[in-house]
């Protein structure tokens, strides 16, 4: 699996949009780009998923770059319940999810 | 509907003990996962289940450990002679599809085991 990189803390106000960066430098073609996030004492939750086009959802949108070694989640009016843990995880489809320490996003009022 | 759920939400055992840990996965998913999540970590997975069948182990830090999933639906995870090092918490997770990683996967609450 490639190995990804995030920043381990962020803040963002309430109702402002929330962009999680994550860099994949190494991501192989057959790669997809998966995001879950992780409530305080609740397992993790599926956000989002993509390969190299962008996607959008009722909870996020995934931005990956071109060259596909970097991409962002974002949320895009952050509330106080979105306060999480959240896991950018680069997989292919053989092979376990390796969720790293992912990034603290603490919402603001 | 109903999610993954997990019991005992908290176990506490002393060192050497054998303990048991259920999950009831989602009613259909052909999937189950076994996780391990120290405090401060993200997860890191223990074993992989299509149905009855386990597929992958090789996150099983020791002999110690064992799953099963005998009728392909509720998995046990097992730890015999725990020690201090396996406190954590085990999250167990459930995918409609299989055999592959590449689904979405359905998490429970997890159980917090404490070993003194």
């Amino acid at each position: 699996d490639a190995k990804t990189t995030q920043p381990p803390s962020m803040d963002c106000a309430e109702g402002r949009a929330a962009n999680l960066p994550c860099n994949h430098s190494t991501i192989s073609g057959n790669e997809y780009v998966y995001w879950y996030r992780q409530i305080h004492s609740q397992g993790p939750q599926y956000i989002i998923h993509g390969l190299k086009n962008n996607e959008t959802n009722e909870m996020a949108s995934l931005i990956i770059t071109e060259d596909r070694k970097s991409s962002t989640l974002i949320l895009p009016h952050a509330t106080l319940r979105d306060t999480a843990v959240y896991y950018c995880i680069a997989l292919s489809g053989n092979t376990p999810l390796v969720f790293g320490k992912g990034t603290r996003l603490s919402v603001i009022a | 509907g109903a999610g993954v759920s997990q019991s005992p939400r908290y176990k506490v055992a002393k060192r050497g003990q054998d303990v048991a840990l259920r999950c009831d996965p989602i009613s259909g998913h052909v999937s189950l996962f076994w996780y391990q999540q120290a405090l401060g970590q993200g997860p890191e997975f223990l074993t992989y289940f299509q149905n009855e069948a386990q597929l992958d182990k090789s996150g099983l830090p020791s002999d110690r450990f064992f799953a099963e999933r005998p009728e392909g639906s509720v998995s046990t995870l097992k730890i015999q002679r725990t020690q201090k090092e396996d406190s954590a918490v085990y999250l167990c997770a459930s995918s409609p599809s299989g055999p592959s990683f590449g689904y979405e996967q359905y998490f429970g609450p997890g159980t917090r085991l404490t070993v003194t």
